[in-house]
């Protein structure tokens, strides 16, 4: 069975750093792409970054790049979102999810994690 | 950047048909997945590649395209198909999944 668990989340201040993790279980990691999408409360679906099943390939929305780094750690299944210079308007549930491809579609998905950006 | 555009929010009686737009230039050319989120749960695939459907995903769930239009089609609607609807695609001139803002589903 595909599971996704993602975990690091919390309250941190603007300006601030978080970690983001996604354990991966059920599939061969290294076969898929993986992506993050996030939800600000009440809103809708914004996609934030993905990486390739090899992990040579990764792209950003403009609003995470240059302050948000998409990893995988293949010895621990994982995948990460290292979220640096933090913003209010970046409070959100983050998901993770797996696409065959960086442009396929993203055929499952984690619970989510809350991540609240406030002073 | 590529912009996909949804109805905010669609109404349907029980037992009727539910058609959920998705607009985009030349949406035809892309591959459309539909994705239904239910409140306080994560999104679930219910339509790849414009017309597939998952293995698990109802039979009432149906998608199709046209040059600049995707809809997604719920048939025999229940109670239990509400919720909010969106549509992605993968935008290859920017590298970028691009999502819908979202349809809320409506079983009156």
């Amino acid at each position: 069975e595909v599971q996704l668990l993602e975990s690091g989340g919390g309250l941190v201040q603007p300006g601030g750093s978080l970690r983001l993790s996604c354990a991966a279980s059920g599939f061969t990691f290294l076969n898929y792409a993986m992506s993050w999408v996030r939800q600000a409360p009440g809103k809708g679906l914004e996609w934030v970054s993905v990486i390739s099943g090899s992990g040579t390939g990764t792209y950003y929305a403009d609003s995470a790049k240059g302050r948000f780094t998409i990893s995988r750690d293949y010895s621990k299944n994982t995948l990460y979102l290292q979220m640096n210079s933090l913003r209010v308007e970046d409070t959100a549930t983050y998901f993770c999810a797996r696409a065959y491809s960086m442009s396929s579609e993203l055929d499952y998905w984690g619970q989510g994690i809350l991540v609240t950006v406030s002073s | 950047s590529y912009v996909l555009t949804q109805s905010p929010s669609v109404s349907v009686a029980p037992g009727k048909t539910a058609r959920i737009s998705c607009g985009g230039n030349n949406i035809g050319s892309k591959s459309v997945h539909w994705y239904q989120q239910r409140p306080g749960q994560a999104p679930v695939l219910v339509i790849s590649y414009d017309t597939d459907r998952p293995s698990g995903v109802s039979e009432r769930f149906s998608g199709s395209i046209s040059a600049n239009t995707a809809t997604l089609t719920i048939s025999r609607v229940e109670v239990g198909d509400e919720a909010d609807y969106y549509c992605q695609v993968w935008d290859s001139s920017s590298d970028h999944v691009v999502f819908g803002g979202g349809t809320k589903l409506t079983v009156l």
